[in-house]
C-alpha cells in the first residue's frame, strides 16, 4: 500500500518546467523524515535523483531540484529534455508501518 | 566500480519458495545496508525489508513478515532475499539496492531479478 501520493502524469514541453508532487501525512513526511526521488528510465533499475530532501547525487543535472514543506515535498525538472521521459518515485520512512515508504509513481512525459 | 549484480531470473509454481541472490562490489559490504524492493508488472515500488550487512540485523515489511527472510555471507560479500509461499501476485522484478552511507537513500541498485509465479 502506497502512503505517498503522487500524480499519475504530468507533461510538458520541451524546454518547460514541471513539478511533481509527493503528498504524505504526518507518519512520514510530516514527522520530519527525509525525501527521496528516483528515475525509472524504462525497463531499467531505478536511479538515485535527490536524497536528503534537496541534494544532487554526483553526477545528477541541476535541472533537477527538490524540495519538502510540511507533509509534502516535490521534485522540479527545469528546462526539460526528451531524455527526461520516465517514471520518478518518492521515498521516505513511516513510523506507523516501521519502515520505507514509496510514492505510487509518476510518469513525466516530454510532448 | 560500486555495484550489485543480481541472480537470473526463476519461475515458480506457487507455494514454492524463491531465494534471489545480490553480490556487492567496489565498496566494503559490512558498512552498508542492503534493501529489497520488488515491482510487480506495470505497478510502482514496494519496499520489502532491510538487512544490515555489519551485523544482520533485520526490519521486514509488514506485509510480508513471515514469508520473507533476509540474510548475508559476508564472506562472499552477498545479499539473499528468500521468498516462501510463492503466490501469483509474487510475480515481480526484484531488486536489491544498497543504503547511502550519509542518508538512507537507496544509492546503488543491483539490475533487478524477475520472479514468475505461475502453475
Amino acid at each position: 500500500q502506497s502512503v505517498l501520493t503522487q500524480p499519475p502524469s504530468v507533461s510538458g514541453a520541451p524546454g518547460q518546467r514541471v513539478t511533481i508532487s509527493c503528498t504524505g501525512s504526518s507518519s512520514n513526511i510530516g514527522a520530519g523524515y527525509d525525501v527521496h526521488w528516483y528515475q525509472q528510465l524504462p525497463g531499467t533499475a531505478p536511479k538515485l535523483l535527490i536524497y536528503g530532501n534537496s541534494n544532487r547525487p554526483s553526477g545528477v543535472p541541476d535541472r533537477f531540484s527538490g524540495s519538502k514543506s510540511g507533509t509534502s515535498a516535490s521534485l522540479a525538472i527545469s528546462g526539460l529534455q526528451a531524455e527526461d521521459e520516465a517514471d520518478y518515485y518518492c521515498q521516505s520512512y513511516d513510523s506507523s508501518l516501521s519502515g520505507y515508504v514509496f510514492g505510487t509513481g509518476t510518469k513525466v512525459t516530454v510532448l | 566500480q560500486v555495484q550489485l549484480v543480481q541472480s537470473g531470473a526463476e519461475v515458480k509454481k506457487p507455494g514454492a519458495s524463491v531465494k534471489v541472490s545480490c553480490k556487492a562490489s567496489g565498496y566494503t559490504f559490512t558498512s552498508y545496508g542492503i534493501s529489497w524492493v520488488r515491482q510487480a508488472p506495470g505497478q510502482g515500488l514496494e519496499w520489502m525489508g532491510w538487512i544490515s550487512a555489519y551485523n544482520g540485523n533485520t526490519n521486514y515489511a509488514q506485509k510480508l513478515q513471515g514469508r520473507v527472510t533476509m540474510t548475508t555471507d559476508t564472506s562472499t560479500s552477498t545479499a539473499y532475499m528468500e521468498l516462501r509461499s510463492l503466490r501469483s501476485d509474487d510475480t515481480a522484478v526484484y531488486y536489491c539496492a544498497r543504503e547511502g552511507a550519509s542518508s538512507d537513500a537507496f544509492d546503488i541498485w543491483g539490475q533487478g531479478t524477475m520472479v514468475t509465479v505461475s502453475s
